[in-house]
């Protein structure tokens, strides 16, 4: 079984900062993937960035990363230079590779860009 | 290209009528999803098809939720006799197989009353 924990309800940040959101995957599997995704008001869910755990370097995908602490089991995601077109509901999710490729997603956080 | 369709876009029923959603895959996408996800959470796994049979049912909650696929194309999700409980946004996702990237459709937003 995989539990995938979001603690964070909202985020709030200011345009150009940074903001980072916490996740924590736990499964006893030690082959997986792990998965950011973003979902504004329209309900499309968008992947924001992958990262495979027999990898350990991070990924990047331009201002978006990731800090994946395998035996932590955190997998946070960094937004950097925050946009207004950021604000979304932004959901951490993971898949074992026994799992059929089903996601298991957290609750999602709530992020808030001001101007 | 064209992405994941879904149909339709909303749905009101009654309690205890049957509703069909359908998902319509990008052309090429062997593996489709179903996921739920109720108002304020996160998505639940419910069905995942390899072509058109279903090797992992294990997340439809009940016997009144069933799905087909007909080939590697479109996908129906049916609730029959619907109850409140069912009341979500229903979205669909495929990729070319099950450790691809997983494109989403715009979802159904089912409501019972």
């Amino acid at each position: 079984a995989q539990t995938v924990t979001q603690s964070q309800p909202e985020m709030s940040v200011q345009e150009a900062e940074t903001v980072t959101l916490s996740c924590t995957y736990d499964t006893s599997e030690s082959d997986y993937y792990l998965f950011w995704y973003k979902q504004p008001p329209s309900r499309q869910m968008i992947l924001v960035i992958r990262q495979e755990a027999y990898k350990q370097q991070n990924a990047t995908e331009n201002r978006f990363s990731v800090n994946f602490q395998k035996a932590a089991k955190s997998f946070s995601l960094k937004i950097s230079d925050s946009q207004l077109g950021d604000a979304a509901m932004y959901f951490c999710s993971g898949m074992t590779t026994d799992s059929w490729g089903k996601l298991q997603f957290g609750a999602g956080t709530q992020v808030v860009v001001t101007p | 290209g064209a992405g994941v369709s879904q149909s339709p876009s909303n749905k009101v029923t009654e309690k205890g009528k049957d509703v069909e959603l359908r998902c319509d895959p990008i052309s090429g996408h062997t593996a489709l999803y179903w996921y739920r996800q109720r108002l304020g959470q996160g998505l639940e796994f419910l069905i995942y098809f390899q072509g058109n049979s279903a090797p992992d049912k294990s997340g439809l909650p009940s016997d009144r939720f069933s799905a087909e696929r007909t080939g590697e194309s479109v996908s129906t999700l049916t609730i029959q006799r619907t109850q409140q409980e069912d009341s979500a946004v229903y979205l669909c996702a495929s990729s070319y197989g099950r450790y691809n990237e997983q494109f989403f459709g715009p979802g159904t937003r089912l409501t019972v009353l």
